[in-house]
């Protein structure tokens, strides 16, 4: 069964502090694999996509890379504003399988 | 531009009874997708349609049904609400099905009591 797995589940970082954070994915076809922000009571905001072993992608303090298996999420000297659930997903023939996320809280 | 949006943002049902929320797409988005999304979870994939047609459907029970009308906007159909469809809808269009992204609406907050 296709599964999409994040960890950790929690990070608490302080402000400047850079890490990054993992996406493990089993698909039998990846069509594209997705990041999304989502700040609490709102919808997921679109971060990135990446469609083949190799890609990189970034934007601001982030940048995200794609393995075969996993993708790591790097955030470079986070900021408090930074704050929120990344969730990762995997597009797989329409359906789109989301991870739980993981919630980033950045301490000033 | 607009984004996608939801209506209503907030419900109140009881056991029992029957909802309909309401998604507006992206001007140019063909394609409805919706999801259910619990406390601390993922989004779970609900319902996909393309060109009003259903591309996909989620491990959902038949009390959940959707449509997509001609001009792409869509319904989520919810009956015989349990305390357990509480959670946040959420709505995502996109230009077609994959590989272009989809932008998620704010989502309406149901509340079954």
């Amino acid at each position: 069964e296709d599964q999409v797995t994040q960890s950790p589940e929690a990070l608490r970082l302080q402000e400047g502090e850079s890490s990054s954070l993992n996406c493990s994915y089993t698909v039998s076809g990846l069509r594209g694999l997705f990041w999304y922000r989502q700040d609490p009571g709102k919808g997921p905001e679109f971060l990135f996509t990446l469609y083949s072993a190799g890609e990189e992608k970034e934007k601001e303090r982030l940048k995200a890379t794609l393995t075969k298996k996993e993708s790591f999420l790097h955030i470079t000297a986070p900021k408090p504003e930074d704050s929120a659930t990344y969730l990762c997903a995997v597009d797989n023939n329409n359906d789109m399988r989301f991870g739980a996320g993981t919630r980033l809280t950045v301490k000033p | 531009d607009a984004g996608v949006t939801q209506s209503p943002t907030h419900l109140i049902k009881t056991r029992g009874q029957h909802v309909t929320l309401r998604c507006s797409p992206i001007s140019g988005h063909k394609s409805v997708s919706w999801y259910q999304q619990v406390l601390g979870q993922g989004p779970q994939f609900i319902f996909q349609y393309y060109e009003k047609e259903e591309r996909g459907r989620g491990n959902f029970p038949d009390r959940f049904s959707a449509r997509q009308f001609p001009n792409y906007s869509s319904e989520l159909n919810v009956n015989a609400l349990l305390l357990g469809d509480s959670a946040l809808y959420l709505c995502a269009s996109s230009l077609e099905v994959g590989r272009y992204g989809y932008t998620f609406g704010s989502g309406t907050r149901l509340t079954v009591v």
